[in-house]
C-alpha cells in the first residue's frame, strides 16, 4: 500500500463548481498534512496546510482533515479555468527519527468554460 | 525575502557527462530537500540536508548520485556519468525548522536532458 493516495484523475468539472480533490494516508501517526498546486512545467506551490481534525478555510480553498479514517480532502468552491493544475497532497511522516514529507501522485483537475 | 533559487533552471546533458544542480535556501532555512519527478509522476524524495550533514539519502541512488550542502554557499545535487533515465525535474525545497509543522517552500526547479 502505498503510503499516500490519490486518484490520478483527471478531475473535469465546470466553471463556477465546486472541485473535490481526496487523499488517503497509512501512517497513523501523522500529524501534519499539505496541498500543494502545480502548474504544468512549474514547481510544487503550497496553498493549503492543516494539523487538526475539521475544516480550515482559505479564500476559495478549504482542507478538510479526519484523522479517524486518515483521510485529508481539499474543495475548491467556484472553480475557475486557472485553477487547472495538479494538486498534491503530501503528509509529513515520522521516519529513521526526523519528520519526512511524503507525496502522492496528484490529481490533475480541468475545469472547463 | 528571496524564495528558493535553483540553478540552472535547463541542463543539457550526453550520456557520461556530469550534472551539477544548485539550490540556494529561503533566507533563514537551514533544511534542504532535493525531489526528482519524472515526467506525468509524483514528487520523489532523494535527499535531505542540514549544513555540512546529510540527514537522510534513502531516496537517492547509491551510485553516481552525490549531494552536499556546506557551511557557504548553495547545496549541490551532482550527477556523474549521466544516462537517458535521469532525464527529470529536480526540484529542490528548504524549510526553516525541522518539526511537527515543518512547512516546506520549493525553488523552481532544475528541468535536466540527458541525450
Amino acid at each position: 500500500q502505498k503510503e499516500v493516495e490519490q486518484n490520478s484523475g483527471p478531475l473535469s468539472v465546470p466553471e463556477g463548481a465546486i472541485a473535490s480533490l481526496n487523499c488517503t494516508y497509512s501512517d497513523r501517526g501523522s500529524q501534519s498534512f499539505f496541498w500543494y498546486r502545480q502548474y504544468s512545467g512549474k514547481s510544487p506551490e503550497l496553498i493549503m496546510s492543516i494539523y487538526s481534525n475539521g475544516d480550515k478555510e482559505d479564500g476559495r480553498f478549504t482542507a478538510q482533515l479526519n484523522k479517524a479514517s486518515q483521510y485529508v480532502s481539499l474543495l475548491i468552491r467556484d472553480s475557475q479555468p486557472s485553477d487547472s493544475a495538479t494538486y498534491l497532497c503530501a503528509v509529513l511522516v515520522l521516519s529513521g527519527g526526523y519528520n519526512k514529507l511524503i507525496f502522492g501522485a496528484g490529481t490533475r483537475l480541468a475545469v472547463h468554460p | 525575502n528571496a524564495g528558493v533559487m535553483q540553478n540552472p533552471r535547463h541542463l543539457v546533458r550526453r550520456r557520461g557527462q556530469e550534472a551539477r544542480l544548485r539550490c540556494s535556501p529561503m533566507k533563514g532555512h537551514s533544511h534542504v530537500y532535493w525531489y526528482r519527478q519524472l515526467p506525468e509522476e509524483g514528487l520523489k524524495f532523494m535527499v535531505y540536508l542540514q549544513k555540512e550533514n546529510i540527514i537522510d539519502e534513502s531516496g537517492m541512488p547509491k551510485e553516481r548520485f552525490s549531494a552536499e550542502f556546506p557551511k557557504e554557499g548553495p547545496s549541490i545535487l551532482r550527477i556523474q556519468q549521466v544516462v537517458r533515465g535521469d532525464s527529470a525535474a529536480y526540484f529542490c525545497a528548504s524549510s526553516p525548522l525541522a518539526g511537527s509543522q515543518e512547512t516546506q517552500y520549493f525553488g523552481p526547479g532544475t528541468r535536466l536532458l540527458v541525450l
